[in-house]
């Protein structure tokens, strides 16, 4: 099975930038679940998707959060604009969550 | 509601068997159990997964009660590269629904 790259691996930006992570590769018809990682909270599900298609986006502020797949094989996580309290490394995972990318460590000042 | 508890953590001396248990008392009938850890720095990692039989792979054996209410995760003979969070989860196999992580275990392989 290919594994799950993330990408950036790091990213820092200034608070109200657009900022977009990547997953990939998204093989058929898998399943795809966006985490966020802090110290406080640990590892929060976001959102998971599967053929394009939200199955629970409950966890994720939508007002400055997106998650698509723009094609068959890559999955990404937008937020716009970010804020300080988006500061955290963010993971995606594919299929049934057996394979984790190893995160983009966002930092948003 | 948290599904599962875990001890905060543990050590375990190199070349021992770690014991690593879980308690999840709520579990339905449909639901596996199933366990992930995460290296510093590093996305979680499956390890292992069973509904009520024993399951043993190359990396770990998993020993599940009879009654189901609680796990053991078993690492043979443990490194220093298997320090680590180890996560318990529970949740319905071979359907895509979510997958939540809790705190997990902290564990400390000591030489």
């Amino acid at each position: 099975d290919a594994r799950v790259t993330q990408t950036p691996r790091h990213k820092v930006t200034e608070m109200g930038q657009e900022v977009t992570m990547r997953c990939q590769p998204i093989l058929g018809h898998n399943t795809v679940f966006w985490y966020r990682q802090t110290m406080m909270q640990g590892l929060e599900l976001l959102a998971y998707f599967r053929n394009r298609a939200p199955l629970d986006d409950s966890g994720m502020p939508k007002d400055r959060f997106s998650a698509e797949m723009p094609d068959a094989t890559l999955a990404t996580l937008k937020i716009q604009p970010s804020e300080p309290r988006d500061s955290a490394v963010y993971f995606c995972a594919r299929g049934t969550g057996w394979h984790f990318g190893n995160g983009t460590r966002l930092t948003v000042t | 509601d948290a599904k599962t508890t875990q001890p905060t953590s543990m050590d375990c001396a190199e070349g021992r068997a770690a014991n690593l248990p879980c308690n999840h008392s709520t579990i339905s009938g449909n639901e596996y159990v199933y366990w992930y850890r995460q290296i510093h720095s590093q996305g979680p990692q499956y390890i292992i997964h069973g509904l009520k039989n024993n399951e043993t792979n190359e990396m770990a054996s998993l020993i599940i009660t009879e009654d189901r209410k609680s796990s053991t995760l078993i690492l043979p003979h443990a490194t220093l590269r298997d320090t680590a969070v180890y996560y318990c989860i529970v949740r319905v196999a071979q359907v895509n629904n979510d997958m939540r992580f809790g705190a997990g275990t902290r564990l400390t392989v000591k030489p």
